[in-house]
Order: C-alpha cells, then sequence, then structure tokens
C-alpha cells in the first residue's frame, strides 16, 4: 500500500522563479495538506483541500497556491521565489472525518539561490 | 505563525534510560499528537490523543492529554538506539469531525548514546 508520494525530492531554483510540488495521497485519502519546515523548526500549515477546494489556510502570503484534482492529488505552487522560500515541503493526507492524524509524505527540498 | 512550546529542545541519554518531552499551549485543542521524524523523511505519528485526561500507551511510548487541553507530554521507557530523532507535538482543532490544521512544536532532538 504507497503511502503518500511526493515529487520532486530535491529543487533548485533561482530567486523569482516559480516552482511547482506534487502530492499523490495515500490510497482511499480524500484530504490533502501542504505544511513548509524551514531548518531546526516544526511544519508550518499552509493550507487544506479537499473535494477540491481549499478549505483552510495558514498565515502564508498569496505567492503559494495550490489544486487539488479529481483523484485527490494535489499541487503546491510558490510564484517570485524569495531566499526565506528554501525549506522542506511536506504533504499529508488523510480521510476526513476519519478520527485520526494524517499521513506525511518524505516531502521536496526545495532551495532558492 | 504559531508553534507549540516543547521542552526539552533536545536530550542526549544512554541506552536504557526514561525519557520524557512535554508541550504547551495558550490554546485550546481537542486533538493532541506525537510524531517523530528521522532525518530526510516526513514525521510518523506515534500516538494520537482525543480527549482530556487521557493517557494512551503505544509499546514504550506513553502519552497524556492534558486536563486543561492546553498540554501534553510523551515519556519513553527504556530508551534504544532506533530511539533517536526528532520528536514533535503536535495540537488540533477537530470541528465537525473533519480534520483540519496541525500545529506543531519546534521539536525535541533525542540522541540516545549505546
Amino acid at each position: 500500500d504507497a503511502g503518500v508520494t511526493q515529487s520532486p525530492t530535491h529543487l533548485i531554483k533561482t530567486r523569482g522563479q516559480q516552482v511547482t510540488l506534487r502530492c499523490s495521497p495515500k490510497s482511499g485519502h480524500d484530504t490533502v495538506s501542504w505544511y513548509q519546515q524551514a531548518l531546526g523548526q516544526g511544519p508550518q500549515f499552509i493550507f487544506q483541500y479537499y473535494e477540491e477546494e481549499e478549505r483552510q489556510r495558514g498565515n502564508f502570503p498569496d505567492r503559494f497556491s495550490g489544486h487539488q484534482f479529481p483523484n485527490y492529488s494535489s499541487e503546491l505552487n510558490v510564484n517570485a521565489l524569495l531566499l526565506g522560500d528554501s525549506a522542506l515541503y511536506l504533504c499529508a493526507s488523510s480521510l476526513d472525518r476519519a478520527g485520526y492524524g494524517y499521513t506525511f509524505g518524505s516531502g521536496t527540498r526545495l532551495t532558492v539561490v | 505563525g504559531q508553534q507549540l512550546n516543547q521542552s526539552p529542545q533536545s536530550m542526549f541519554i544512554q541506552e536504557g534510560e526514561d525519557v520524557s518531552m512535554n508541550c504547551t499551549s495558550s490554546s485550546i485543542f481537542n486533538t493532541w499528537l506525537w510524531y517523530k521524524q528521522d532525518p530526510g523523511e516526513g514525521p510518523v505519528l506515534l500516538i494520537a490523543l482525543y480527549k482530556a485526561g487521557e493517557l494512551t500507551s503505544n509499546g514504550r511510548l506513553t502519552a497524556q492529554f492534558g486536563i486543561t487541553r492546553k498540554d501534553s507530554f510523551l515519556n519513553i521507557s527504556a530508551s534504544i538506539p532506533s530511539d533517536v530523532g526528532i520528536y514533535f507535538c503536535a495540537g488540533q482543532l477537530r470541528s465537525g469531525g473533519s480534520n483540519y490544521k496541525l500545529t506543531f512544536g519546534k521539536g525535541t532532538l533525542l540522541t540516545v548514546n549505546p
């Protein structure tokens, strides 16, 4: 049973560029959340998608946007990259109303130079 | 963004020792979760707590949901080398049965000396 799959695993971008990260949720899960984890910090919630809609959003600027597809997979887009966007981006999936925590992917390590 | 107050920040212990770490918040949560993260991996769920005062065990791990709903602790008994990693607490405010965002602590780095 595949867990949460994220791609790519590593990425290097230049300031001002745009990036798209992808996530396939665990089989049977319908909710996808994205988190940003800076070095030495805990994950910070970016947003959550359910039924192809953004249901909840954290304290991140509009440069961060996302999408959920009918097969429940999701994309995270970041425009006008800043050096401070360098982080591990984690995708987490869950089954809404299941009553237990999320399953996390291994993340995409984004470096902005 | 908001992060929970997790302590200690790091621990260096001998194999076989017991470990205790805790997490506090200024806000109330109705779910507390404890995760472990190994290098290059995402967090893995260890224990989930859903009721104030609840005490739950998972093998050598025991966690409690504080009665005020603003704190939680995790104990690891008889530590072994594979317990090495970063432990995170996370609070969640679930509404209507739906799973909403997790608010994480900064983590406790555990090192076990064989």
